[in-house]
């Protein structure tokens, strides 16, 4: 699977939007970008993922470069609950079960 | 609430114990997952279970012994721990690898195990 590169923390006000942002210059054609997310004492949370065309659910966005080599997970109103850990994984479907996850981003949302 | 349970929540035992870490998913899932999460260390991938058969084995000590007696049920047996396996120890579930969902991994609340 491709490393991915995620800055190691970041701020937002609450009630705005949170951009977090990866890297993931090596990734290969086959290979989803997916987005968890712990909360501090709890399990990681799926939150969305994409090959190509950029995805919205009932909990973010995620936009993803024409190039496929960056991508950014969009909050578009952090709450003061959305303070967590933020990991994104590059993986692809036929390489086993293998979900590699990274330091990821502390994101803490202030008031 | 993710539909996957893990009991005991806390857990504290010595070197020469045996105890057990039980895992239930209520989402219909295939798959099932053991990761151990240190203190400032990334989630650690230990055991991985589709349909019942251990598919990967993450060169996890074999003072660790995993059984998974059907789909819905996943634990993981420890027994002549050293203190630095003190540890979160998360289950997850996910559907298959036919589904295209595999990487959807849904995380149990976690065991918080302490080895004195």
């Amino acid at each position: 699977d491709a490393k991915t590169t995620q800055p190691p923390s970041m701020d937002c006000a609450e009630g705005r939007a949170a951009n977090l942002p990866c890297n993931h210059s090596t990734i290969s054609g086959n290979e989803y970008v997916y987005w968890y997310r712990q909360i501090h004492s709890q399990g990681p949370q799926y939150i969305i993922h994409g090959l190509k065309n950029n995805e919205t659910n009932e909990m973010a966005s995620l936009i993803i470069t024409e190039d496929r080599k960056s991508s950014t997970l969009i909050l578009p109103h952090a709450t003061l609950r959305d303070t967590a850990v933020y990991y994104c994984i590059a993986a692809s479907n036929n390489a086993g079960n293998m979900l590699t996850f990274g330091g990821g981003t502390r994101l803490m949302v202030k008031p | 609430e993710t539909g996957v349970t893990q009991t005991p929540r806390h857990l504290v035992m010595g070197m020469t114990n045996k105890k057990s870490l039980k895992c239930e998913q209520h989402l219909g899932h295939n798959a099932m997952y053991w990761y151990k999460q240190s203190a400032k260390k990334p989630l650690e991938l230990m055991f991985v279970y589709n349909f019942k058969e251990q598919t990967e084995n993450n060169s996890v000590p074999s003072r660790f012994s995993p059984e998974c007696p059907n789909s819905s049920h996943l634990f993981l047996h420890l027994h002549t721990l050293q203190p630095e396996d003190s540890a979160l120890y998360l289950c997850a579930s996910s559907q298959d690898g036919t589904s295209g969902r595999l990487y959807e991994q849904y995380f149990g609340p976690g065991t918080r195990l302490t080895v004195t």
